[in-house]
């Protein structure tokens, strides 16, 4: 059964910084790319990053560009997105996505939980 | 970057009717070179994450429920729930994996007339 469990959101102030996790398991973890999407409260939903299966391709939004980046560890089933320069616009759930091919041009079709990160003084 | 449109915004359909959606993209996300449409559908319930219905337009994913299909190419493109049921009730997003960044519309709300 795949599984994806995300953690380390939280609340954050303003520039602050926060690392989130995302422990995949029931897959081989190498052979998917994997995603991030975000949530706003009441919103839609936003594609942030993507990473490949082997982690040599990686996305990030232009709204995240060089303050979140996407990365992953293999050898542990894990994914990560690190987030500095936090902005109160950078409040969301964020979700783990696995796609459906070792590449992004595919479907996620399973997703996290979420965790919520809330950036607020 | 690709705008995805989704119409209406919102339904209210009575049980055992027909509820369709209809999602539009500013430009196709028909890959020539294998013929698909890399156009995805997915149902979000409160408190949930999103759930993969429909994938390359309209390949269902395992395990939906048969009254769910996906239709179109190109640009524009449908999801129909052919006989609404209490537990469909929810909100569907379109979203294209064509180019990136990978972008959604904006959602449709789904609920019982």
């Amino acid at each position: 059964e795949v599984q994806l469990v995300e953690s380390g959101g939280g609340l954050v102030q303003p520039g602050g910084s926060l690392r989130l996790s995302c422990a995949a398991s029931g897959f081989t973890f190498s052979n998917y790319a994997m995603s991030w999407v975000r949530q706003a409260p009441g919103k839609g939903l936003e594609w942030v990053s993507g990473i490949g299966g082997s982690g040599d391709s990686t996305y990030h939004a232009d709204s995240v560009k060089g303050r979140l980046t996407i990365s992953r560890d293999n050898s542990k089933n894990t994914l990560y997105l690190q987030m500095n320069s936090l902005r109160a616009e950078d409040t969301a759930v964020y979700y783990c996505a696995k796609h459906g091919g070792i590449s992004y041009y595919h479907p996620t079709d399973y997703w996290g939980q979420g965790t919520l990160v809330t950036v607020s003084s | 970057d690709i705008v995805m449109t989704q119409s209406p915004d919102s339904l209210a359909v009575s049980l055992g009717e027909r509820a369709t959606i209809n999602c539009k993209s500013s430009q196709s996300v028909l890959y020539s070179s294998n013929n698909k449409n890399y156009l995805a559908w997915y149902q979000q319930k409160p408190g949930q994450p999103p759930k993969l219905l429909i994938y390359w337009a309209s390949t269902r994913e395992s395990g939906v429920p048969d009254r769910f299909s996906g239709s179109g190419s190109g640009t524009d493109f449908a999801l129909t729930i052919s006989s609404l049921q209490a537990e469909d009730v929810a909100v569907y997003y379109c979203q294209q994996y064509y180019s990136t960044p990978f972008t959604f519309g904006p959602g449709t709300k789904v609920d019982i007339k």
